[in-house]
């Protein structure tokens, strides 16, 4: 079966750091762009970062953009997410999800880790 | 910035037709994706290329998308859609959520 899996949330105290891994089975990871996005408590989706199936081409939303780090081993099938000086308002479910095209979306998501930052 | 605006909420009787809109500048000449969420769970991909189907999801789906406007159609609308839909489209270098619709199926 298809299936991603996310690792590393817990809680964390303003600007700290963590780091969130994907791990992706039964599927030619290298082949796949991939996607995190993550969803505040009560909120809907946000997109937080791209990177291209040989992490050529990397995108970031404004509200993490240097701050936030995403990676991919494809030796490993995994995908990353670094996280620093993190913030309250990043408080949320991070998924990460299979990027087919700009076209056809994210046709394959992960259950979430839960990332809390607070004091 | 690129920007999708959904209605909050969306209510439909059972059995009925239930209309979900996403409204961005010259959205139809992008491509749209619709992903339903329901409760404690991922969200799940229901409209690809504005109006394709991914297996499994069944055929009362349909979308359609044009000049401004992009919508998600669930015909014969039953319980077990009661869910949060989000719409998505490719801005430029960044990927672009709607703000997500409430189905509410009384």
């Amino acid at each position: 079966e298809v299936q991603l899996v996310e690792s590393g949330g817990g809680l964390v105290q303003p600007g700290g750091s963590l780091r969130l891994s994907c791990a992706a089975t039964e599927f030619t990871f290298s082949s796949f762009s991939m996607n995190w996005v993550r969803q505040a408590p009560g909120k809907g989706l946000e997109w937080v970062s791209y990177i291209s199936s040989s992490s050529n081409t990397i995108y970031y939303a404004d509200s993490v953009k240097g701050r936030f780090t995403i990676s991919r081993d494809n030796a490993k099938s995994s995908l990353y997410l670094q996280l620093k000086r993190l913030r309250d308002e990043d408080t949320a479910v991070y998924y990460c999800a299979r990027w087919i095209s700009s076209s056809d979306g994210m046709d394959v998501w992960g259950q979430g880790t839960r990332v809390t930052v607070s004091s | 910035s690129y920007e999708l605006t959904q209605p909050p909420s969306v209510s439909v009787s059972p059995g009925q037709t239930a209309s979900i809109t996403c409204s961005g500048d010259k959205l139809g000449d992008k491509y749209t994706c619709w992903y339903q969420q329901k409760p404690g769970q991922s969200p799940v991909l229901v409209i690809y290329q504005d109006n394709k189907r991914p297996s499994g999801i069944p055929e009362r789906f349909s979308g359609s998308s044009s000049g401004n406007t992009a919508a998600l159609t669930i015909s014969g609308t039953e319980a077990l859609d009661e869910a949060d839909y989000y719409c998505q489209a490719w801005g430029s270098s960044t990927v672009v959520f709607g703000g997500g619709t409430k189905l509410t199926v009384l």
